[in-house]
């Protein structure tokens, strides 16, 4: 099984500065990983995919890069409503899993 | 526009089977796509249960594998989650989900508790 690996499990930010969440995955999973934000009580909701593609409606302040192994989720410049738990997603073709990391918590500082 | 509705008993005793639909509007699931179960327990990390594609081929976490069935009705526009000998660890938001690898589409979620 594919382990993603986040860090840190909590990021303290203040409102206007740059975030930055990062995901390890235990093997390459080439470029098939999504990123998503969850807020209390909501489902998740789709920001990246394919490592570095924006979903419908994401704003600009939020990038993915990274492969392989090596993943980046950047907030540039933090909103209110961005203070949520992130969690990335992988879905490598084989072995036929999809795994998702331990989540991220960006809270206010 | 899409949306996913999960259906079926909130509380389930232990060693029980638990049994969730997925109603799916707004989109044919025969026209492809991954229909998939996650879960998240309470305060913790989601989890993939399994998926199943349009023409029924199916995926199950290793983990869950032994206890967990998913099934499609096209002619509903529905799929279905069975998760057999249930625990407390089983307590969790169930989710549905449309997918072609990352999910696009969640349903809004649904808490199951296993108690007796």
């Amino acid at each position: 099984e594919i382990v993603l690996t986040q860090s840190p499990a909590t990021l303290s930010v203040s409102p206007g500065e740059r975030a930055t969440l990062s995901c390890r995955a235990s093997q390459s999973v080439s470029s098939n990983l999504a990123w998503y934000q969850q807020k209390p009580g909501q489902a998740p909701r789709l920001l990246i995919y394919g490592a570095s593609t924006r979903a419908t409606g994401i704003p600009a302040r939020f990038s993915g890069s990274g492969s392989g192994t090596e993943f980046t989720l950047t907030i540039s410049s933090l909103q209110s409503e961005d203070f949520a738990v992130y969690y990335c997603q992988q879905s490598n073709n084989w072995p036929p899993e999809w795994t998702f990391g331990q989540g991220t918590k960006v809270e206010i500082k | 526009q899409v949306q996913l509705q999960e259906s079926g008993p909130g509380l389930v005793k232990p060693s029980e089977t638990l049994s969730l639909t997925c109603s799916v509007s707004g989109y044919s699931i025969s026209s492809g796509y991954y229909w998939g179960w996650i879960r998240q327990p309470p305060g913790k990390a989601l989890e993939w249960i399994g998926y199943i594609y349009h023409s029924g081929s199916t995926y199950y976490s290793p983990s869950l594998k032994s206890r967990v069935t998913i099934s499609i009705d096209t002619s509903k526009n529905q799929f279905s989650l069975k998760l057999s000998s249930v625990t407390a660890a089983d307590t969790a938001v169930y989710y549905c989900a449309r997918a072609e690898g990352e999910v696009d589409y969640w349903g809004q979620g649904m808490l199951v508790t296993v108690s007796s």
